[in-house]
């Protein structure tokens, strides 16, 4: 089984400047979620998305994140314009099945955004 | 919202001995408690997780346990090898929404 893809794999971008990063699922994963993970600390929670629909948003900072999930699957993660402590890991994750009940994280390796 | 605690940030053992990493939560309502290892350059993966309807659960090396009352829990890894040195991090779910993890610990077993 194909676990979750992301890409690009590293980013190294200016202050202002904009970024996407991409992620793919697995394969019938109904929940999706983008975290972010800096360096020394625990992954935090941006965006959860049940199929295309947002479920938790709270911590995305939406002045300048915005996240999509067309068609429940693929998701793109922008950042515009970047800061400098937007510099971390981004991880992407998929759950199966929907809804409800406790379910169990599959992650990808991330992208490293660095913001110089 | 949930807030966890994870103890302690780094820990060193000898191949062989066990180590024990500790967290706590402070939603009563969550029910989930999982344990990730992240290797370097990876994305956490999950080694073990317990629901709040078990006291105790364990795969082979690795155990966790969990105190509802005092709103803790914790992984045990026994007979410890050097393929076991990562950074752990506990989490914590009330169930349908999104984990909160711990900050993590980075284990260095030596040997």
């Amino acid at each position: 089984e194909a676990g979750v893809a992301q890409s690009p794999r590293y980013k190294i971008i200016e202050k202002r400047q904009s970024v996407a990063f991409w992620c793919n699922p697995i394969s019938g994963h109904a929940t999706l979620y983008w975290y972010q993970q800096i360096l020394g600390q625990g992954p935090k929670l941006l965006i959860q998305f049940q199929n295309n629909g947002v479920v938790d948003d709270s911590q995305l900072p939406k002045d300048r994140f915005s996240a999509e999930r067309l068609k429940g699957v693929d998701s793109t993660l922008k950042i515009q314009p970047a800061k400098l402590e937007d510099s971390a890991v981004y991880l992407c994750a998929s759950s199966f099945p929907s809804g409800g009940t406790n379910e169990k994280l599959f992650f990808g390796s991330g992208t490293q955004l660095s913001v110089l | 919202g949930e807030n966890v605690e994870q103890h302690p940030s780094t820990l060193s053992v000898q191949e062989g001995d066990s180590a024990v990493i500790k967290c706590t939560y402070s939603d009563s309502a969550s029910n989930y408690f999982p344990w990730y290892k992240q290797e370097l350059g990876k994305g956490p993966q999950l080694i073990i997780d317990i629901r709040s309807n078990v006291g105790e659960k364990k795969d082979q090396r690795i155990a966790v346990t969990l105190n509802k009352t005092a709103k803790h829990f914790s992984l045990h890894i026994t007979e410890t090898q050097p393929e076991d040195s990562a950074v752990y991090f506990c989490a914590a779910s009330p169930g349908g929404y999104a984990l909160n993890f711990g900050k993590g610990t980075s284990l260095l077993v030596t040997p």
